[in-house]
């Protein structure tokens, strides 16, 4: 069935160096991917998407990166700081299928040392 | 602000119970979902719906149930509670094509 696979499962960072968490999907009808935080006891947030007709998207310190060829991106976070510490998950969706479900990664927990 | 309201934040119950999950959104979105979040399985989708009285199974969705009587309420009915549906439960909805947004989900625990 649909998957997406997300990696590394964990990452650790040193403040103000950058961070890349990467995805790849399998369904190719998927053509929008969404990428959420979740911070420790709380609900999952949307941080950034992109839709399949671009290639990137940007917002502040955070940059998310589309390559449908090889089924493949990836959550940029420039200049970590401690606040950035958290669980990311990406998700892709086939937003033509009228379900407007999505297929989430496993997550990866982010954690940025002072 | 979307607000999605989940009824407990935590719950315990004993095996065999049938145990009952509230969610309400106050955005008038037609879809809605239910989620269980493992530790490193992320979210996995049990049930959704896109419409009052519609459901449609998702990856996860047997020893469960759901029931959407109102556009702003969807219900997830664990008809016998084992103990391998302990977890965290999540509840999102969405407009269309717009992003999910979620509520802040209820830890069930089954004993």
């Amino acid at each position: 069935g649909e998957n997406v696979e997300q990696h590394p499962s964990t990452l650790s960072v040193q403040e103000g160096d950058s961070a890349v968490i990467k995805c790849t999907y399998s369904d190719s009808a998927s053509n929008y991917f969404p990428w959420y935080k979740q911070e420790l006891g709380k609900r999952p947030q949307l941080i950034i998407d992109i839709r399949s007709n671009v290639g990137e998207k940007k917002d502040q310190r955070i940059a998310v990166t589309l390559n449908k060829t090889a089924k493949h991106f990836s959550l940029h976070i420039t200049e970590t700081q401690p606040e950035d510490s958290a669980v990311y998950f990406c998700a892709a969706s086939n937003q033509n299928s009228g379900t407007y479900k999505y297929i989430f990664g496993t997550g990866t927990r982010l954690k940025v040392l002072a | 602000d979307v607000k999605v309201t989940q009824s407990s934040r935590y719950l315990v119950k004993r095996t065999g119970e049938k145990v009952f999950l509230e969610c309400v959104q106050d955005m008038d979105h037609e879809n809605m979902f239910w989620y269980r979040q493992d530790p490193g399985l992320g979210l996995r989708l049990i049930y959704f719906s896109y419409d009052v009285k519609m459901k449609e199974k998702g990856d996860i969705p047997e020893g469960y149930s759901v029931s959407r009587e109102k556009k702003e309420r969807f219900s997830l009915i664990l008809e016998s509670a084992s103990t391998s549906q302990t977890s965290m439960y999540l509840c999102a909805s969405s407009l269309a094509a717009q992003p999910q947004h979620f509520g802040d989900g209820t830890r069930l625990s089954i004993l």
